[in-house]
């Protein structure tokens, strides 16, 4: 336990579905990141919050929306996703920006 | 972004072996991690290392921060089959976000 905890754990879903993965923090972080790891690649920095403020977006298509309501929640809304899209979708959080990342399970997700 | 060289990017090994892995960078980081990733679940932090020439352990991992704080390595004795997964290094300074390295995925044979 990581505390660190990412839901759903399992998303399938169609082209034109809007879903939502979500990520919550038990451990008193600041900073809250989310990442996207396709097979046969590096982990991908897609989103980075610090104190509910979002400090970094790597390029993400639009189609991607993070939502940082608090220190403790991460949301990433999905719509009008695309096939090549299927990844595994990791939450991390650190005590400050840029300390160490501790990560939670992930969320399988994948687009039809 | 950058991204650490790790190597090798896969072992295939008998159980009871020892497994050496490394990670190196042309930069210099103040902090190196590294990570265990099952499949189907997220990077589990293992070992931490935040001082230049720092050799630390957990249980049968055993970790250093190379002097040059450009590299670090990941040994771990006798392997047991739960060590299957990909192992990550990480490293950053203050402030700044994680480089990763490209995985070293570990096969353990009973």
């Amino acid at each position: 336990e990581t505390g660190v905890t990412q839901t759903p754990r399992h998303l399938v879903m169609g082209m034109t579905n809007k879903k939502s993965l979500k990520c919550e923090q038990h451990l008193g972080h600041n900073a809250m990141y989310w990442y996207k790891q396709s097979a046969k690649k590096p982990l991908e920095l897609m989103f980075v919050y610090n104190f509910k403020e979002q400090t970094e977006n790597n390029s993400v298509p639009s189609r991607f929306s993070p939502e940082c309501p608090n220190s403790s929640h991460l949301f990433l809304h999905l719509h009008t996703l695309q096939p090549e899209d299927s990844a595994l979708y990791l939450c991390a959080s650190s005590q400050g920006l840029g300390d160490t990342q501790y990560f939670g399970p992930g969320t399988r997700l994948t687009v039809l | 972004g950058q991204q650490l060289n790790q190597s090798p990017q896969s072992m295939f090994i008998q159980e009871g072996e020892d497994v050496s892995m490394n990670c190196t960078s042309s930069s210099i980081f103040n902090t190196w991690l590294w990570y265990k990733q099952e499949p189907g679940e997220g990077p589990v932090l293992l070992i931490a290392l935040y001082k230049a020439g720092e050799l630390t352990s957990n249980g049968r991992l055993t970790a250093q921060f190379g002097i040059t704080r450009k590299d670090s390595f990941l040994n771990i004795s006798a392997s047991i089959p739960s060590d299957v997964g990909i192992y990550f290094c990480a490293a950053h300074n203050a402030g700044n976000m994680l480089t990763f390295g490209g995985g070293t995925r570990l096969m353990v044979k009973p």
